[in-house]
């Protein structure tokens, strides 16, 4: 069975600098396709970045990146010069694709930005 | 060029009734997923339907049922309302390249369903 998990219930970090925050995932598949979620406390869930597995090269959105680590089935992401609109709940998912559409998901980090 | 619509945005029922949430698509997606979420957990998945058929289904009982309509508008029909159901219910929306194939949701701002 395929799993998320994000061990990090909660992270704070002062504006403007960087913060990193962890998921792990487990799967017997090859072909997968793994996200960053981001849902504000209107509960909106914004997609932030995805990541291909068959790709090696991290995802980058802006100040938005991910360090995907294929045989660690780790996919962290890291956000720089953060800002007070980057707090929210940040959850990780994962989808394995052909003929397995549904989008599993970690338990969610709380992120909170200190001015 | 819009996004992901839900409707209604909150909706209270009490136990035993049923209920219909309503999903339009982003344009250009042809397939939508449902997904509920309760306070402080991630979503869990209901099911997904494309080409107007239910092509996976998470596990939830039979009382959650679905309909994707020719324009790709979907509805996830609650019936027997339990205390339990009460949550955030989500839908997604997505393009099918190719049959067997999923790509990246995008989510509507969901609908807030409290069962009293």
């Amino acid at each position: 069975a395929q799993t998320v998990t994000q061990s990090q219930p909660e992270m704070s970090v002062q504006e403007a600098e960087t913060v990193t925050l962890s998921c792990t995932y487990d799967t017997s598949e090859s072909d997968y396709y793994l996200f960053w979620y981001k849902q504000p406390p209107s509960r909106q869930m914004i997609l932030v970045i995805r990541q291909e597995a068959y790709k090696q090269q991290n995802a980058t959105e802006n100040r938005f990146s991910v360090n995907f680590q294929k045989a660690a089935k780790s996919f962290s992401l890291k956000i720089s010069d953060s800002q007070l609109g980057d707090a929210a709940m940040y959850f990780c998912a994962s989808v394995l694709g052909d003929s397995n559409y549904q989008l599993i998901w970690g338990a969610g980090t709380k992120l909170i930005i200190k001015p | 060029d819009a996004g992901v619509t839900q409707s209604p945005t909150h909706l209270i029922k009490t136990r035993g009734q049923q209920v219909t949430l309503r999903c339009s698509p982003k344009s250009g997606h042809d397939t939508v997923s449902w997904y509920q979420q309760a306070l402080g957990q991630g979503p869990q998945f209901i099911f997904q339907y494309y080409e107007e058929e239910e092509r996976q289904r998470g596990n939830f009982p039979d009382r959650f049922s679905g309909h994707q309509f020719p324009n790709y508008s979907s509805e996830l029909n609650v019936n027997a309302l339990l205390l339990g159901d009460s949550a955030l219910y989500l839908c997604a929306s997505s393009w099918v390249r190719r049959r067997g194939s999923t790509d990246t949701q995008y989510f509507g701002p969901g609908t807030r369903l409290t069962v009293l």
